[in-house]
């Protein structure tokens, strides 16, 4: 089975500056990977997602995420975050075949002023 | 489309009480997932369904925890009896399916056993 590991719990980032939140997955073969956000009282909202092809994968609000095999990772970034990008990030992993996403504890960011 | 429709958004009730938390998935949608999220676990998948049947309920906690998808437009997650331990933010999501798809998620449930 697959799962995600999200390593750090929360990160704290000064408005402006770049951002990289981690995730690792274990996977015996190519998973499908998603980047969700969720802000407070609302639900899970897709941000990008990698399938194939290009491992540089963009999104939306000015993100985007990067697959690296070799590393079992697929970290998501931002050049530079703004207030509004406060919220809590979950990466999955879904298996081939059977798209169910299997969800990591997730990262709360929090934007310093 | 309006989206994943969840309701209620909040629930509290008291411990014993029967609670049913309904879910209209997008149209067209062939899955639909419950999902379960708290401080202590995240976020669980519960149970999934295809085309109205159920496939994997082994996320399903205990027995007091039933799903029913009596047609393609709505779901209900209910449990009886509650426990307060059962307090979390319940989140239906529903997709396309197959490849190159993703979960929509609704705004969720917050249930509150007292």
């Amino acid at each position: 089975a697959q799962s995600v590991t999200q390593p750090d719990i929360h990160i704290t980032v000064s408005e402006g500056a770049s951002l990289e939140l981690r995730c690792n997955y274990s996977y015996g073969a190519t998973p499908y990977l998603f980047w969700y956000v969720q802000s407070p009282g609302q639900g899970l909202q897709l941000l990008l997602k990698y399938f194939s092809g290009d491992t540089l994968v963009q999104g939306i609000k000015g993100f985007e995420a990067e697959f690296k095999r070799s590393q079992s990772s697929f970290n998501l970034r931002k050049p530079s975050v703004h207030w509004s990008d406060a919220a809590e990030y979950f990466c999955a992993v879904g298996a081939r075949g059977s798209y169910i996403p299997t969800f990591g504890r997730g990262t709360s960011l929090i934007v310093h002023p | 489309d309006a989206g994943v429709i969840q309701s209620p958004r909040h629930e509290v009730t008291e411990m014993g009480q029967e609670v049913t938390l309904r879910c209209k998935p997008i149209s067209g949608h062939d899955y639909l997932f419950w999902y379960r999220q708290t401080m202590m676990r995240g976020l669980e998948l519960l149970i999934y369904f295809n085309n109205n049947v159920p496939i994997d309920d082994s996320g399903m906690p205990e027995d007091r925890f039933s799903a029913k998808m009596p047609n393609a437009s709505f779901s209900t997650l209910k449990i009886q009896p509650s426990e307060p331990r059962d307090s979390a933010v319940y989140f239906c999501a529903s997709s396309l399916g197959g490849q190159n798809t993703e979960a929509f998620f609704g705004q969720g449930t917050r249930l509150t056993v007292v």
